[in-house]
């Protein structure tokens, strides 16, 4: 069974600093995918990456994806209140696993 | 991408009963997934909804506590049955592989 383990469990930090989160997987991912949820409300999907080595940006959001295709890092430049929320990665294939998260709190 | 509305919202139930849990799509999809989020924890997925045939779950959940009916392309149901105080969770529905989830029903059991 695959496990994805994600770190730090918790980051709380000041508005306008950078961060990085990380997720390992016990196996190659078929297609990694990294999610945001806020209280209150279903997970909202940020990216999907396939390709070892990868590198995708979204606004202030930089996803990396590792060469051996097992780990990747979610890089967030001058965080930001609305940036707060659960970040998971999962892995998606016939169906998804999810790592257990995230949790961003950006101080204002 | 497809849109869900899923109902209700939240509910605080009796151990013992049951809720069920609706999920609306705007358009046509041929699998629904079901997820349980329990208190500070990742989504882990319970069964998967195909129209017209039986859900398929995962190890560790039945058909028993979590039927599910899949009337058409947009419309699926997820029971808790027999609650408890563990089954106070966040339930979740998803289409299109992970692209929409719905907002998620919090149901606490007391």
């Amino acid at each position: 069974t695959q496990l994805l383990e994600q770190s730090p469990q918790f980051l709380s930090i000041q508005e306008g600093e950078n961060l990085t989160v990380y997720c390992n997987s016990s196996s190659v991912f078929s297609s990694l995918q990294w999610y945001r949820q806020e209280p209150g409300e279903g997970p909202v999907l940020l990216v999907t990456v396939v390709t070892g080595g990868e590198v995708k940006k979204l606004k202030r959001l930089t996803f990396q994806f590792g060469d051996a295709r097992k780990d990747s890092s979610l890089h967030i430049t001058a965080a930001q209140p609305g940036d707060t929320g659960l970040y998971l990665c999962a892995d998606r294939d016939d169906k998804i696993i999810f790592g257990k998260g995230t949790r961003l709190h950006i101080l204002p | 991408s497809a849109v869900i509305s899923q109902k209700p919202s939240r509910d605080i139930c009796q151990r013992g009963t049951s809720l069920t849990i609706q999920c609306q799509v705007d358009s046509q999809v041929t699998m629904m997934f079901w997820y349980r989020q329990q208190p500070g924890q990742s989504l882990t997925l319970i069964a998967t909804a195909n129209q017209g045939s039986e859900a398929t779950y995962e190890s560790g959940f039945v058909i028993d506590k979590f039927p599910i009916s899949r009337p058409n392309l947009t419309f699926s149901t997820l029971t808790v049955s027999n609650l408890s105080p563990e089954d106070s969770s966040i339930y979740l529905c998803s289409v299109g592989g992970g692209y929409t989830f719905g907002s998620g029903t919090r149901l606490t059991v007391v």
